[in-house]
């Protein structure tokens, strides 16, 4: 059973960058069968998807965001991480890491969240 | 703007059966499968349905998934109050080349 934890800051001020880690733990990232993803949720709204990464280090990305997007991964610590750059208020959201079926895009575990903040 | 649409909310008393559809186009629902999420308040997302219409190891039979075309359907048979939560669906889309989900659907058991 896979488990993510998501780490970084909770607050980030506007124009700067936000940056958070998913650790991976009960099985290995670099695995065919999964990628690895970003899923955001604004207070009170809906889910948006920023993109993907494999172990491999190949992307999908969000289209609308993926200006300001950056995924990454470490095999060697069982970690892959999201940057988004240049952050306004509109970036505040609970940002979920989460592991994704190579086949179906199903996203098969969630980490518990994490909420960041956009403010000055 | 979500890309799939689904209802913003839906209700049912106890024991009620539920179906919250989601519309989507040929680029995703079309030519992909459907995934279906419940989120309880307070909590992740949790996967419920995928690949249309299969259950997760632990998923009651209570819920199913159904794709028709360019639509797909998630339906609650036999309503709990522990079914009250946000669903949602989501698919790959061709043409965007990622993931797209719905707006989202409340569940309300009255």
């Amino acid at each position: 059973q896979l488990q993510l934890q998501e780490s970084g800051p909770g607050l980030v001020k506007p124009s700067e960058t936000l940056s958070l880690t998913c650790t991976v733990s009960g099985g290995s990232i670099s695995s065919d069968s999964y990628y690895w993803g970003w899923i955001r949720q604004p207070p009170g709204k809906g889910l948006e998807w920023f993109g993907g990464i494999y172990y491999s280090g190949s992307t999908y990305y969000n289209p609308s965001l993926s200006t300001r997007v950056t995924l990454s991964i470490d095999t060697s610590k069982n970690q892959f991480s999201l940057n988004v750059r240049s952050v306004t208020a509109a970036d505040t959201a609970v940002y979920y890491c989460a592991s994704l079926s190579s086949y179906g895009h199903s996203v098969d575990y969630w980490g518990q969240g994490s909420l960041v903040i956009v403010s000055s | 703007q979500s890309v799939l649409t689904q209802p913003p909310s839906a209700s049912g008393t106890p024991g009620q059966r539920v179906t919250i559809s989601c519309s989507g186009s040929s680029p995703n629902i079309g030519r992909n499968p459907v995934n279906w999420y419940q989120q309880l308040p307070g909590t992740a997302p949790k996967l419920l349905i995928f690949s249309n219409n299969q259950r997760p190891s632990g998923v009651p039979d209570r819920f199913s998934g159904s794709k028709s075309g360019t639509s797909a359907s998630l339906a609650i048979s036999g309503l709990q109050s522990e079914d009250e939560a946000d669903y949602y669906c989501a698919s790959w889309d061709d043409s965007l080349n990622g993931v797209v989900f719905g707006g989202g659907t409340k569940v309300t058991v009255l």
